[in-house]
């Protein structure tokens, strides 16, 4: 069974772009969780979707944002981008969302930089 | 507020070394406990989990963890490491009251084994 897969690997951003990173779930789970690795900062939980629907916010800007599409692959957008912003963006996927046995696997990330 | 501290930012150890990571978690209720390891260049991965049941749990490669309510600790061990075990060691949590699958993470633990 593939992995989650996450797209692209690499970006270059200057300052005010915008960027939209994508991420694909292992076959079946239904759930994808965003979170931003940074060396200062470590692992933040950005937000998680199931079903569509956002189910958790961590403390990040509204320049942050995501969706998840019927098929259950995710993409997340940063906004007006900020060179703190510069880090590595994982996506991990879950069966479900929360679920009394749920485990989170995770893709090999995007690594974005801001110029 | 929910809080994961492990309080080793580096070790350094030989081969065949005993090796102990300390985790320390704050939640309110019951958790969900987990080690991640991210090996160099590469994504992370889980090691062992942590819902109910058998306080010692056996993760993949030779690893385990305690959990020890008590303490509010799971600290991850492995009796004797080998030089491929040189990586980042993670140990996040999950209210298992909480909807949704946020994760909180420690900062995390460079592990450097030498040969």
């Amino acid at each position: 069974k593939a992995g989650v897969t996450q797209t692209p690997r690499y970006l270059i951003k200057t300052r005010g772009q915008q960027v939209t990173l994508s991420c694909s779930p292992i076959s079946g789970h239904r759930s994808v969780s965003w979170y931003q690795q940074t060396p200062g900062q470590g692992l933040q939980f950005l937000f998680e979707y199931f079903s569509e629907t956002q189910r958790n916010k961590g403390n990040f800007p509204g320049r942050f944002s995501g969706r998840q599409f019927s098929n259950s692959r995710s993409e997340m957008n940063v906004s007006t981008l900020e060179l703190g912003d510069s880090a590595l963006y994982l996506c991990a996927s879950s069966w479900t969302s929360g679920g009394s046995t749920d485990t989170q696997y995770f893709g090999p990330g995007t690594r974005l930089t801001v110029l | 507020a929910q809080s994961v501290s492990q309080h080793n930012h580096h070790v350094i150890l030989s081969e065949a070394a005993s090796l102990e990571l300390g985790c320390n978690y704050s939640y309110g209720g019951t958790v969900n406990l987990f080690w991640y390891v991210q090996y160099p260049g590469q994504h992370l991965q889980l090691l062992l989990k942590y819902f109910s049941g058998d306080p010692l749990v056996k993760g993949i490669k030779g690893f385990e963890a305690e959990f020890i309510k008590s303490k509010f600790s799971f600290n991850l061990r492995k009796p004797s490491v080998q030089w491929s075990d040189t990586a980042e060691y993670f140990c996040a949590g999950r209210s298992s009251r909480a909807a949704g699958n946020k994760l909180t993470f420690g900062g995390g633990t460079r592990v450097l084994v030498k040969p």
